[in-house]
């Protein structure tokens, strides 16, 4: 399978606990974006990459929120500090530039208790 | 204001019926447009993209007034298969390349 992929595809997790999820895009695209998507509504941009750079944050992303990609392949989001309202789907994306038809990876669902 | 807006619905409707979706955005500087569909717990799929002059894939239309701000899909002939919630999706700068998603319209076609 050649198509986007997420890593773990569910975690529950206790409030106050740090997670880490990762992204592996298709391997030429060079662009790279995260997305949260609650119950009910539509994904909601976070972060995207162009290669290794991280070149726009949403004010979604606190300071709690982190992403990395280095080496612009794979792709890691760190969620520290958990709260019950971070519980939601983190949906990985990527495209071949900035115009290129944006793939979704099958996303991670995170709860927190 | 919400960037894009949808009505949710659900809309219920027998098969072969044609059903049409609206949205509305607030970005009148937006670049790009596009419906995705999304099955339930499953990932947004690309359905198409919405040019200015209208464009249409098999039983699937689209429309864009850049005008009024507003997109719509109209389906043909549903097909239970149809059943899933619609995106409507604003790329709102060429540049960024990051979407902005309506909150979906749902539809459930019936036997």
């Amino acid at each position: 399978d050649t198509g986007v992929s997420q890593d773990p595809r569910h975690k529950i997790t206790k409030r106050g606990q740090n997670v880490t999820f990762r992204c592996d895009p298709i391997s030429e695209h060079n662009r790279l974006y995260w997305y949260r998507q609650t119950l009910g509504q539509g994904p909601e941009f976070l972060t995207y990459f162009q290669n290794e750079a991280q070149l726009e944050k949403s004010r979604l992303l606190s300071d709690r929120f982190s992403a990395e990609r280095p080496k612009g392949s794979f792709s890691t989001l760190e969620i520290q500090r958990t709260e019950q309202g971070d519980s939601a789907m983190y949906l990985c994306a990527s495209s071949r530039g900035s115009l290129g038809e944006q793939y979704f990876g099958p996303g991670t669902r995170l709860t927190v208790t | 204001r919400k960037e894009v807006e949808q009505d949710p619905g659900p809309f219920n409707v027998p098969e072969g019926a044609t059903v049409a979706f609206n949205c509305t955005y607030s970005n009148s500087a937006s670049q790009s447009f596009f419906w995705y569909r999304q099955d339930c717990r499953k990932e947004p799929k690309l359905l198409m993209s919405v040019y200015s002059s209208g464009n249409e894939d098999g039983r699937f239309t689209a429309q864009l007034n850049r005008a009024s701000q507003y997109i719509s899909l109209l389906i043909r002939d549903s097909k239970l298969s149809d059943s899933a919630t619609y995106l409507c999706v604003v790329n709102p700068s060429g540049n960024t390349g990051k979407l902005i998603f309506g909150q979906g319209t749902t539809l459930q076609v019936k036997p």
